[in-house]
């Protein structure tokens, strides 16, 4: 069975500095989707950013980027230029390729961001 | 562009009671949808899934069933709730389309409080 581990229960940055989550997984897999989501306060998931298994580009949107190492089984999400609106909950989420059971969604225990003033 | 609605936002119910929570998606048809929920300081807990009106596959046994009446509209019962059904529930959707299945969106969340 496929896990998501992140290792970093909680994180810290100063506003306007970069940080980086971690994120590791096991499956057996070879196509797979990755994903990062963010949790505020409020608790609605919201997505970040995505990355198919079979690019070897990293995913960026905005001030979010990925490092995907494939071979590593890791999915670091990297955000730049810290703003006080970054301060959640990251998750990363793992799905397989295909759909039914497969295509569900595993998800880690997540990273609690805070952005200090 | 597609929207996710989840109600009641809050709610508080006594040990035994029903339950009933409703989540509708708009602008898109044949979504797949899903259940999760979220314990307190926990990550997220697939409770269901369904593909299609009457499809529902369970990935939890538990105290908690659900229902997909309509197209667009998933429905999270319990007919006997139990302290531990407390928590943070989430619908969410992904397309059927190939190639944009993979991605889900979540609703706001209904936070359920068993006492």
């Amino acid at each position: 069975a496929q896990t998501v581990t992140q290792s970093q229960p909680e994180m810290s940055v100063q506003e306007a500095e970069t940080v980086t989550l971690s994120c590791t997984y096991d499956t057996s897999e070879s196509d797979y989707y990755l994903f990062w989501y963010k949790q505020p306060p409020s608790r609605q998931m919201i997505l970040v950013i995505r990355q198919e298994a079979y690019k070897q580009q990293n995913a960026t949107e905005n001030r979010f980027s990925v490092n995907f190492q494939k071979a590593a089984k890791s999915f670091s999400l990297k955000i730049s230029d810290s703003q006080l609106g970054d301060a959640a909950m990251y998750f990363c989420a793992y799905r397989g390729y295909y759909g039914g059971s497969q295509g569900n969604l595993i998800f880690g225990k997540g990273t609690k961001l805070s952005v200090k003033p | 562009s597609q929207t996710i609605h989840q109600w009641p936002a809050t709610l508080v119910q006594p040990v035994g009671s029903p339950l009933s929570l409703e989540c509708t998606v708009e602008g898109t048809s044949n979504p797949n949808l899903y259940w999760y929920r979220q314990a307190a300081g926990r990550g997220l807990q697939l409770l269901f899934y369904s593909v299609g009106i009457g499809q529902i596959s369970s990935e939890v046994p538990q105290n908690l069933s659900a229902s997909r009446p309509q197209d667009r509209q998933f429905i999270l019962s319990s007919k006997k709730l139990l302290l531990s059904d407390s928590g943070f529930y989430l619908c969410a959707w992904s397309a059927r389309a190939p190639g944009r299945q993979e991605t889900q969106y979540f609703g706001p969340g209904t936070r359920l409080l068993v006492l």
